[in-house]
Parts: structure tokens; C-alpha cells; sequence
């Protein structure tokens, strides 16, 4: 079966400081890799998706970058982190191909909070 | 532009007393409505998908209903571990990679 794994699960991150969160999906190949952010009472918002290695396409212009080394590996970065990063992030995946009808699936999150 | 809007945001009931969530949504083409929950601190977890209108999928207390505009999901006896956030989300055909997710509807059921 597949499985996502996020990490770390929380951080607190002084502001002008680098980021670098992982996302890895295991038991599955050629996924769509997807980076959200969501906020209180906000919803979900789209950072990033990726229909393959190398490939991202980002949603909104912000302080935040994303990579996509392997097959199986996200990577959401930042090289000086902002108050307004403060959020908490999900990566999600679904499978590539096909219709575009299967749902996406969600790791566990990381709580980040920028000092 | 695809849009979800779900209602009520917030919703307290007591153990035993039923309800239904609404999910209403603007699409081109729907490829399928999915339903998740979110307890605090976790990511979403997925629920069911909906393909078309009629369809029901049940699961344990839960039950989601599709028409050509709405999605409910019906909670029957609740429980107080059903207590969550529940989100709906469509994916609209035309080639996008992308769902549209509704803001979720923050459920508390009283023991």
C-alpha cells in the first residue's frame, strides 16, 4: 500500500533563517506530488504541484521554493523565512495518469512557526 | 472558476443527534467530489469520492449523497470521536491537476 511520510512535524524557525521541508511517498511511482499551506479558519491553499521530476509549477508568488530531486521526494524550501511563512504545510499526493478523478492524499503536516 | 462553498462552517451537536453537512459546488465537468476529515494537528484523511449524481457511499455513521449541484454528508448518531473538521473538494475535468477545496465545516458532537 502507499504511504506519504512528512517531516519534521513541528519547527519554530527564527525569521531570516532557511527552510527545508520533506515530503516522501512510498509503494507507488510517478505520482503527483502536491504542497499546500493552510491557515486557521482559511482553507487550503495550493503552493506547488508536481507532475514529475523536475517539473513544479507554482499557484502563488511568494518567499518559497519547491523541488522535486527524485520520483518520490518534495521538497519545500526557503532560503529567509518571514513571519507570514508561519503556517502549516501538507504534501499530498495521487496517482499520475488516467482522468484526474482519484483524490489526493495527505501527509501528516508540519506546524511551522517563524519567531 | 471552480467553486466550493461548504455550510455550515461550524456545527455543535449532541451524541445521538443527527445532521447533514453541505457541500454546494460550481464545476465544468465534475470528475469526481471527494470528501475528507481533518482532526487537529493531522492532515486530511480521505473519505469517499462521488463519481456522478445519485450516488451514495456509506461508511460506518457517515453517509455521502451526490446531486448535479450539492454534496451532503449525513452523520447518523453521531459520536463524539466524530468530531472534526470535514472537507469537501471537487475535481473538475478539462486537464487540471488541481482540486478545489471548500473551507470545511468544523463538526463537534457533545457526549
Amino acid at each position: 500500500s502507499q504511504t506519504i511520510h512528512q517531516w519534521p512535524a513541528t519547527l519554530v524557525q527564527p525569521v531570516g533563517s532557511p527552510l527545508s521541508l520533506e515530503c516522501t511517498v512510498e509503494g507507488t511511482s510517478n505520482p503527483n506530488l502536491y504542497w499546500y499551506r493552510q491557515a486557521a479558519g482559511r482553507g487550503l491553499q495550493l503552493l506547488f504541484y508536481s507532475v514529475g521530476i523536475g517539473q513544479i509549477s507554482s499557484e502563488v508568488p511568494q518567499n518559497l521554493s519547491a523541488s522535486r530531486p527524485q520520483d518520490r521526494q518534495f521538497i519545500l524550501s526557503s532560503k529567509k523565512l518571514l513571519l507570514s511563512d508561519s503556517g502549516f504545510y501538507l504534501c499530498a499526493w495521487r496517482p499520475l495518469g488516467g482522468s484526474y478523478n482519484s483524490p489526493l492524499h495527505f501527509g501528516n503536516g508540519t506546524r511551522l512557526t517563524v519567531t | 472558476e471552480d467553486q466550493v462553498t461548504q455550510s455550515p462552517e461550524a456545527l455543535r451537536l449532541q451524541e445521538g443527534e443527527s445532521s447533514s453537512l453541505n457541500c454546494s459546488y460550481t464545476v465544468s465537468g465534475l470528475r469526481g467530489l471527494f470528501w475528507y476529515r481533518q482532526d487537529p494537528g493531522k492532515g486530511p484523511e480521505f473519505l469517499f469520492t462521488l463519481y456522478s449524481a445519485g450516488e451514495e457511499k456509506e461508511k460506518e455513521r457517515l453517509k455521502a449523497t451526490l446531486t448535479k449541484k450539492e454534496s451532503f454528508l449525513h452523520i447518523t448518531a453521531p459520536k463524539p470521536e466524530d468530531s472534526a473538521t470535514y472537507l469537501c473538494a471537487v475535481q473538475a475535468s478539462g486537464g487540471s491537476y488541481i482540486p478545489t477545496f471548500g473551507r470545511g465545516t468544523s463538526l463537534i458532537v457533545h457526549p
